[in-house]
């Protein structure tokens, strides 16, 4: 049972090269969720996914791009990467939006600009 | 504004011994209220939630959280630590099911 599956695991990029974070998931879930983890701020949400073919911004969503590209995908793009992007990524799932759903989050990305 | 405040960076306990992780929210609204556990590495794991259905909620690994609307806390507890409980703990609060706030995180040791 594989949940919630990013690639990759690990990047390093120059600033100003671009790359897609990866994120898929084999629950069956309608809603997908992307988040940003630094150290002493938590997770905050980049952009999330309600159902199928929607995309709203979440708190941080300046400097990347998403596209939900079926039920199972949700891909996480920085055009530009700047230092400020070093991060560590966590794709997360749920089989809905609503006040009491439950998250399930892939392993990471571990995310390093240069 | 609506927030959640996690009032210990770090806590520390013996292995045997009670674990306390403090969680506070402000909010005009009864949110849903979690708690999630990262072990190191790891994505984040579910440990309980307040669902409204009962003010003690009992999660998996024994341990389990109070809602006290009064003080607008959910404090996690454990009766006795393990030394695989280590790991960084994080409240979480939902006002309108879109999006989840979580807290800055409490990284929890444990000590034989």
């Amino acid at each position: 049972n594989a949940g919630v599956t990013q690639t990759p695991k690990f990047q390093v990029l120059k600033t100003g090269q671009s790359m897609t974070l990866q994120c898929a998931q084999d629950m069956n879930h309608n809603s997908m969720y992307w988040y940003r983890q630094d150290p002493g701020m938590g997770l905050r949400l980049i952009y999330y996914s309600a159902s199928e073919g929607t995309t709203d911004k979440g708190e941080v969503p300046n400097g990347y791009n998403v596209s939900r590209l079926n039920k199972r995908e949700f891909s996480l793009r920085l055009e530009s990467a700047a230092p400020s992007q070093t991060s560590v990524y966590f794709c997360a799932s749920s089989e809905n939006t609503g006040l009491f759903e439950k998250l399930f989050f892939g392993s990471g990305t571990q995310l390093s600009v240069l | 504004a609506q927030s959640v405040t996690q009032l210990d960076s770090h806590v520390s306990v013996s292995e045997g011994t009670p674990v306390l992780l403090r969680c506070n929210y402000s909010s005009s609204y009864s949110p849903s209220l979690f708690w999630y556990v990262q072990h190191p590495n790891k994505g984040l794991q579910l440990l309980l939630k307040y669902t409204s259905a009962a003010t003690l909620v009992k999660g998996i690994n024994g341990f389990e959280a109070e809602f006290k609307k009064s003080e607008t806390s959910f404090h996690l507890t454990k009766p006795s630590a393990h030394m695989s409980d280590a790991a960084e703990y994080f409240c979480v609060v939902s006002f309108t099911g879109n999006q989840f706030y979580f807290g800055t995180g409490t990284s929890l040791t444990v000590i034989p």
